[in-house]
């Protein structure tokens, strides 16, 4: 299967605790996109990649996130110091450039107790 | 910001039925697409449109990018019970050679009854 893959595709951890991320795109993109998606609404854009690096961040990503994608393959998205309004799934894309047509995996959901 | 306004947020059809669904923009896009998601999936594209006026179809599915460039329509015909789901409306502005995120609408959640 050469799709987007995500893991974990669940998570359950307490607040206040870190969480990581792992996102391997489709090997011939070079655009890799994060997504968050809570219930009853569609994804809100986070942050997209080219390559390894990172062009545009969401006001959405607060400074306890972090995106990396250090050789422009994988990436992960750490969540530092988690909180309640955390929970969501959070979904990775990726594309070629300049093109909306995006592939998704599917999803790491993550609940903050 | 850009957003998306799209209705119905759920439909009850039977099956057999027509299902139509749009989505309207406060801005232009010149990209518009469908995605489906099924529960606990990550969003799959559906049709992508590039082109005010355009009408693309995939199988039973049919979806027109508006002539304003600011709203979308998607048809689906002779509905199967593989059609539940929650559709989503996104769209893109491509300006000066760089792509902007997708925004999404908030979805409509489609029911097929037997």
């Amino acid at each position: 299967d050469t799709g987007v893959s995500q893991n974990p595709r669940h998570k359950i951890t307490k607040r206040g605790q870190n969480v990581t991320f792992r996102c391997d795109p489709i090997s011939e993109h070079n655009r890799l996109y994060w997504y968050r998606q809570t219930l009853g609404q569609g994804p809100e854009f986070l942050t997209y990649f080219q390559n390894e690096a990172q062009l545009e961040k969401s006001r959405l990503l607060s400074d306890r996130f972090s995106a990396e994608r250090p050789k422009g393959s994988f990436s992960t998205l750490e969540i530092q110091r988690t909180e309640q309004g955390d929970s969501a799934m959070y979904l990775c894309a990726s594309s070629w450039p300049n093109t909306g047509e995006l592939f998704f995996g599917e999803g790491s959901r993550l609940t903050v107790l | 910001g850009q957003q998306l306004n799209q209705s119905p947020q759920s439909m009850f059809i039977q099956e057999g039925e027509d299902v139509s669904m749009n989505c309207t923009s406060s801005s232009i896009f010149n990209t518009w697409l469908w995605y489906k998601q099924d529960p606990g999936e990550g969003p799959v594209l559906l049709i992508a449109l590039y082109k005010a006026g355009e009408l693309t179809s995939n199988g039973r599915l049919t979806a027109q990018f508006g002539i304003t460039r600011k709203d979308s329509f998607l048809n689906i015909s002779a509905s199967i019970p593989s059609d539940v789901g929650i559709y989503f409306c996104a769209g893109q502005l491509i300006s000066s050679g760089s792509a902007r995120q997708l925004t999404f609408g908030s979805g409509t959640q489609l029911t097929v009854l037997p």
